[in-house]
This record gives structure tokens, sequence and C-alpha cells, in this order.
């Protein structure tokens, strides 16, 4: 629908578990981004890659690993999460890291047991 | 308390109806935009409106910015059962990125 596919569309997975969420953009944008979304809250930025470089990073506990391999794919590496981990995370892309419109794909539903 | 802040949290009205939601935010702003959520899916951008524009159009869409009060509305006409979705303003106060308000959920009653 927006050129931003994320996969899986859901998860589970337990506290000792290890899991990665991709995302991937066919849209030739250079920045990328995570976001985390829970019930009753704004959404939150995660992360920001701009050409390949990790740009913003807003203070996520380290349990989140994102990497960024090239420009069009980006993904986030869990570990040992906890239950208030589950969220739906959506990715998103735009032309450059700023302002512009973002295109984000359909999101993760992460259930954490 | 956030950058852009959605009212009402939540509208419920008739279908072919219209539904005005009100976005407003703190700092100044090069720009605004709206965007919808259908449950559990991603966002879609609907509208961006720069700082220097007032009223913007597209489709039964219409924005409006008012930069002396900080605030934005988003108006659709005519609603339709598919417009039932979360709406969110998203601002960019600075240090390149966008801040998104909590959302304005809207359900169309056939």
């Amino acid at each position: 629908e927006t050129g931003v596919t994320q996969t899986p569309r859901h998860l589970v997975m337990g506290m000792t578990n290890k899991k990665s969420l991709k995302c991937e953009q066919h849209l030739g944008h250079n920045a990328m981004y995570w976001y985390k979304q829970s019930a009753k809250k704004p959404l939150e930025l995660m992360f920001v890659y701009s050409l390949e470089e990790r740009v913003e990073n807003n203070s996520v506990p380290s349990r989140f690993s994102p990497e960024c391999p090239n420009s069009s794919h980006l993904f986030l590496h869990l570990h040992t999460l906890q239950p208030e981990d589950s969220a739906l995370y959506l990715c998103a892309s735009s032309q450059e890291w700023g302002a512009d419109t973002q295109y984000f794909g359909p999101g993760t539903r992460l259930t954490v047991l | 308390s956030q950058q852009g802040e959605e009212d009402p949290q939540a509208l419920s009205i008739q279908e072919g109806e219209n539904a005005t939601m009100n976005c407003s935010y703190k700092t100044s702003i090069n720009n605004l935009q709206w965007y919808r959520q259908n449950s559990g899916r991603g966002l879609v951008h609907l509208i961006l409106i720069r700082s220097n524009e007032r009223e913007k159009h597209s489709g039964r869409l219409r924005v409006t910015l008012d930069t002396s009060k900080k605030s934005s509305s988003l108006l659709i006409t005519a609603s339709r059962a598919a417009d039932t979705a979360s709406y969110f303003c998203a601002t960019d106060p600075g240090a390149q990125k966008l801040v998104f308000g909590q959302g304005t959920r809207l359900t169309i009653n056939p």
C-alpha cells in the first residue's frame, strides 16, 4: 500500500527469546525510523537512520538493537524483553531525515509473555 | 504535556455529517501534518500545511492553520464509514523530527 513493508505482522515471544523485526522500503528514501505505539500513548520515536547511519536514539533500552545494513532495510533486534514492551512497532521512511512526510509500514504487533 | 495535542480524544458522528478535529502545539513550527491510522495499521499521510499557509484542501479534507494561536483543524466533509480511524497531527518543533499527538478516534455511524 505505501511502499513500506514489515515482517512479521504479529509476534508473540517470551521474555528470554531473541527475535528480529524487519522493515523494507521500496521508495528510494534516505531516512528510516522505528516507532513504538502503545495504547493510550503518543507515538514514540525510537531510532532514526539517515543514509544508513544512526542519527537518533531516544533513550531506548539496550534490549532493543537496531540495524540498518542498507538504505532499503531496517531491523529491530529484540532480546530479553519485558511485558511492557508489548506494543505495535511501526517502521517509516522519508525522502530525507527531518520533518519530511513519512511513509509508514503496517506495523508488527508484538506481545511479550 | 505533548507538543501536539488533538481534541477531542474521541468523536462519534453520523454518516454524511462533517467531522472537525483540532490540534494545538506549543513551539513554532515549519509545517504541520495530518495522518490517519486505521485500527492496528500504519499511519497514512493525509496533508501537509506549511507555516506560511492558512488553509489547504485535499478532496473532502480541509486543513486550517493559525500560527498565532498555535492550532490547526482538520475538517472532513460528508463523512463516510470508511473515514472511521484515528487521526494524528504531527509537528516539527526542531531537532529534525516529527512529534505526533495522541490522536482523535473518529467513529462514523451508518
